[in-house]
């Protein structure tokens, strides 16, 4: 496979449930991303990994936890969630960090809270 | 703190005709990156262009260009005689640098312009 890929591609899952959404990139990349995109909302960064190293975090919600096992791969484990954590959450990587570098999109994992 | 508006909610154009897209942005910062991102109906947002702060010259790639204007904070997006493969939502995004506070890897995005073209 090419690009960057997202599992599942649609995921529908109760408050109490726990559930782990799944990025991974075949471009030889540093850095990966998870945005979060809500109706009628910009992108929101949610978390940033540069060479399995988390680098950012945007205030989100602990009920939403990363994890980067190496460069090519990358978690968001969810649990507890609330329904307005219904959202397409996108994953991206690019080559390193910083202003030079586009990002590379997969397709999202569209997720509904129940 | 950086801003990108996209006023345009939802636009509807027959196909062949021309459309601009507008993006105005707002940054503190001297050197920064502007970009362009397609989303299809599949989700994946695709890379469009980019462009750096310091240079202003229009690109133009295939039916596609783009209007950098530094004076009035604008990057324009146009497509000529538009496709139905055109419609989409197009996103523009503006670079974190020194004042974003969030470090020079953070995209900001608009909230999007979503184009749809009719046969």
């Amino acid at each position: 496979e090419t690009g960057v890929t997202q599992t599942p591609r649609h995921l529908v899952m109760g408050m109490t449930n726990k559930k782990s959404l799944k990025c991974e990139q075949h471009l030889g990349h540093n850095a990966m991303y998870w945005y979060k995109q809500s109706a009628k909302k910009p992108l929101e960064l949610m978390f940033v990994y540069s060479l399995e190293e988390r680098v950012e975090n945007n205030s989100v919600p602990s009920r939403f936890s990363p994890e980067c096992p190496n460069s090519s791969h990358l978690f968001l484990h969810l649990h507890t969630l609330q329904p307005e954590d219904s959202a397409l959450y996108l994953c991206a990587s690019s080559q390193d960090r910083g202003l030079l570098y586009e990002q590379y999109f997969g397709p999202g994992t569209r997720l509904t809270v129940t | 703190a950086q801003k990108v508006t996209q006023a345009q909610t939802e636009i509807s154009v027959v196909e062949k005709e021309d459309v601009t897209l507008d993006c105005v942005y707002e940054t503190r910062d001297t050197t920064y990156y502007l970009f362009w991102y397609k989303q299809p109906p599949s989700g994946e947002l695709v890379f469009l262009i980019r462009r750096n702060s310091f240079d202003e010259q229009n690109e133009i790639s295939g039916r596609y260009s783009w209007n950098f204007q530094k004076s009035t904070s604008s990057f324009n997006f146009t497509i000529t005689a538009s496709q139905v493969v055109d419609s989409a939502v197009y996103f523009c995004a503006l670079s974190g640098g020194a004042y974003s506070g969030a470090g020079s890897y953070q995209l900001t995005f608009g909230k999007g312009t979503k184009l749809s073209v009719i046969p």
